[in-house]
């Protein structure tokens, strides 16, 4: 089936630990997001690419970093100097052209640090 | 920039019976697209109901159904007859295009409106 993929599901990380959370997927999207959600809140976003070996800052893109070397992958690093990277990350592909934007999301991946 | 705006935290509707969830954008494109998501406990965002910014009828997806506004720069999400397994986390979202108009950008969402359904 076509889909999105995150891992790990659950997370947990010392302070001062970098981690890299995984995003795959087969529905050859050019376009891939990387959202932060915090309790009860809406979705920021972090990064995206809308083309391989391309990407660009989002909203709150400080201690975060990503890549973009396939199409398929969009891996997002959590760095130490994320100051409270306690939350849901939420990753997204999508069409960037035709009758709809709409973005295609994976189960998102909960990261604690302890 | 673009804005979008929730201003109901949480909302409450007896089952069977319809609800509006409320949301008004901010934008100076031309071209955009109007979203609505459904976020369940489990954290999964379900893709409910599309609107184009040139679309003039209001979309339709089932009990789903998108009021849309353009000049009040309104979205609202109608749900009718609804159900318990309707209770979740709902967000509104837009997407503006490029430059050149000819591709969509990143997509920027509302705060969310928490619903819950009464038996």
């Amino acid at each position: 089936d076509g889909g999105i993929t995150q891992s790990p599901k659950y997370l947990f990380r010392k302070e001062g630990q970098n981690v890299t959370l995984s995003c795959e997927q087969n529905l050859n999207h050019d376009a891939m997001y990387w959202y932060r959600q915090d309790p009860g809140q809406g979705l920021r976003l972090i990064y995206y690419s809308q083309i391989v070996n391309d990407f660009q800052k989002g909203d709150i893109a400080e201690g975060y970093s990503v890549s973009r070397e396939k199409k398929e992958s969009f891996p997002l690093t959590v760095t130490s100097a994320q100051k409270n990277p306690t939350a849901f990350y939420l990753c997204a592909s999508g069409e960037d052209r035709g009758r709809s934007g709409e973005l295609f999301f994976g189960e998102g991946s909960r990261l604690t640090v302890l | 920039a673009q804005k979008i705006t929730q201003t109901q935290p949480g909302m409450f509707v007896q089952e069977k019976e319809a609800v509006t969830l409320d949301c008004t954008y901010d934008t100076s494109d031309q071209s955009y697209g109007l979203f609505w998501y459904k976020q369940p406990s489990s954290g999964e965002m379900i893709f409910l109901i599309y609107q184009g910014s040139y679309d003039e009828q209001n979309a339709t997806e089932g009990r789903y159904s998108l009021n849309f506004q353009k000049a009040r720069k309104s979205a609202n999400l109608v749900i009718s007859a609804s159900q318990l397994g309707d209770s979740a986390m709902y967000f509104c979202a837009m997407r503006e295009a490029n430059a050149g108009g000819t591709s969509y950008g990143k997509l920027t969402f509302g705060q969310g409106t928490i619903l819950t359904v009464h038996p």
